[in-house]
């Protein structure tokens, strides 16, 4: 069966240390991978997306790759800060039309 | 600015009641979507629409429909609410296909009693 998975375990990092977050999936061959982010009671806002032919995607502080052979994307964010806390949801689209959403991982930067 | 809304931020409905969930957007997107969002569950899709009129199942259309009369309107309908259905549901819109972002509203905590 089809799955997305994504750090079980909540992640506590130091502020300033870069955050290293994972998104697993199987049964997939997604052409496009996106991140989001969730803050409590709200909706989840979209981050960076990374096609299926690109190793690397960076955008200020954060850092997607993409890896099709392992069927693996890591999200970094560097620098990390206290506002950086959130969870984080990854996203596969495969058909062209919707998207699959891991369950997310939740993310504390401590100051 | 973009914006994608919801008809409520918070809903309390007994069991069997009929609810609707009310979703806009204004940004003249083509593909709207319904999710439900559960601990430990993530975001399931529950139906999306690629055009006026048009309408597909998600990955948990049971005891839910929709409906899509205008484009930037796109409503989710409980039949008979249940307990099961009490969740946090979130409507999200696309320009138009996978490689775009999707844009989400807040979001309507619904309480089934």
């Amino acid at each position: 069966s089809q799955k997305i998975e994504q750090n079980s375990e909540a992640l506590n990092i130091q502020e300033g240390k870069t955050a290293t977050l994972t998104c697993n999936y199987t049964n997939y061959s997604p052409a496009y991978l996106q991140w989001y982010r969730q803050d409590p009671g709200r909706g989840p806002v979209f981050l960076l997306l990374i096609r299926e032919n690109e190793k690397e995607k960076r955008k200020e502080r954060l850092k997607v790759t993409f890896d099709t052979t392992l069927k693996q994307s890591l999200f970094h964010i560097t620098a990390s800060q206290p506002a950086d806390s959130a969870t984080y949801l990854c996203a596969l689209d495969e058909d062209g039309n919707q998207f699959y959403f891991g369950t997310g991982t939740s993310l504390t930067v401590i100051p | 600015d973009v914006k994608v809304t919801q008809s409520s931020r918070y809903l309390v409905k007994r069991t069997g009641e009929k609810v609707f969930l009310e979703c806009v957007q204004d940004m003249d997107h083509e593909n709207m979507f319904w999710y439900r969002q559960d601990p430990g569950l993530g975001l399931r899709l529950i139906y999306f629409s690629y055009d006026v009129k048009m309408k597909e199942k998600g990955d948990i259309p049971e005891g839910y429909s929709v409906s899509r009369e205008k484009k930037e309107r796109f409503s989710l309908i409980l039949e008979s609410a249940s307990t099961n259905q009490t969740s946090m549901y979130l409507c999200a819109s696309t320009l138009a296909g996978g490689k775009d972002e999707q844009f989400f509203g807040p979001g309507t905590r619904l309480t089934v009693l």
